[in-house]
């Protein structure tokens, strides 16, 4: 059975300094693989996907992602966050396109 | 256009009553999910309806259940409410059953008294 793991529970990091959220899956087949980013009494947001390709994959507000298969793994990046960056972070997996798994959530504290 | 929309926003109850939650897809989306997420944790598979057929279910009580409308909206009805039922109820649609990504609303506040 598929499963995710989000190594970290709370990354705290000063404004525009890098960060890097961890996480981990498992699966026997092949997957796409997500980053979903939650604020405050809202939904999920889309920040990125792998369905296949690259292996390097650019989201939205500067986010990147890199697939390591062999390693298991999809390390969520950022080169510089912004205090607007605050908020719960959520990697999942989905194997043929079929039902989400996810993380139990990584949460970004930005201070300034 | 309008992303995917779930009613009420919040919504208390007590125990042993009945709630029915309501969402409708993206303009052309033929698939919805829901997902339970309980405070502190991920999201949660429950269904996914697709062209109005249960194509998955998680594992949850039969006390969960729902359906898809031909318009494809979707309800989720929970029976004989418990106090570790209070979450927040996430809706998803795409186009197709195995379609990603899938997109979510912005839920619905569950509380159980």
């Amino acid at each position: 059975a598929q499963s995710v793991t989000q190594l970290d529970s709370q990354v705290p990091v000063f404004e525009e300094a890098p960060v890097e959220l961890r996480c981990n899956y498992s699966s026997s087949v092949s997957v796409y693989l997500f980053w979903y980013v939650q604020y405050p009494n809202q939904g999920l947001q889309l920040l990125l996907k792998y369905l296949s390709g690259s292996t390097l994959v650019k989201g939205i507000n500067g986010f990147e992602a890199e697939f390591n298969k062999s390693q298991t793994s999809f390390h969520l990046r950022k080169p510089s966050v912004h205090i607007s960056d605050t908020a719960e972070y959520f990697c999942a997996v989905s194997e043929y396109g079929n039902k989400l798994v996810f993380g139990a959530g990584t949460i970004l504290r930005v201070k300034s | 256009d309008a992303g995917v929309t779930q009613s009420p926003t919040h919504l208390i109850k007590t125990r042993g009553q009945q709630v029915t939650l309501r969402c409708s897809p993206i303009s052309g989306h033929k698939s919805v999910s829901w997902y339970q997420q309980v405070l502190g944790q991920g999201p949660q598979f429950i269904f996914q309806y697709y062209e109005k057929e249960e194509r998955g279910r998680g594992n949850f009580p039969d006390r969960f259940s729902a359906r898809q409308f031909p318009n494809y909206s979707s309800e989720l009805n929970v029976n004989a409410l418990l106090l570790g039922d209070s979450a927040l109820y996430l809706c998803a649609s795409s186009f197709y059953a195995r379609d990603q990504p899938q997109h979510f609303g912005d839920g619905t506040r569950l509380s159980i008294l």
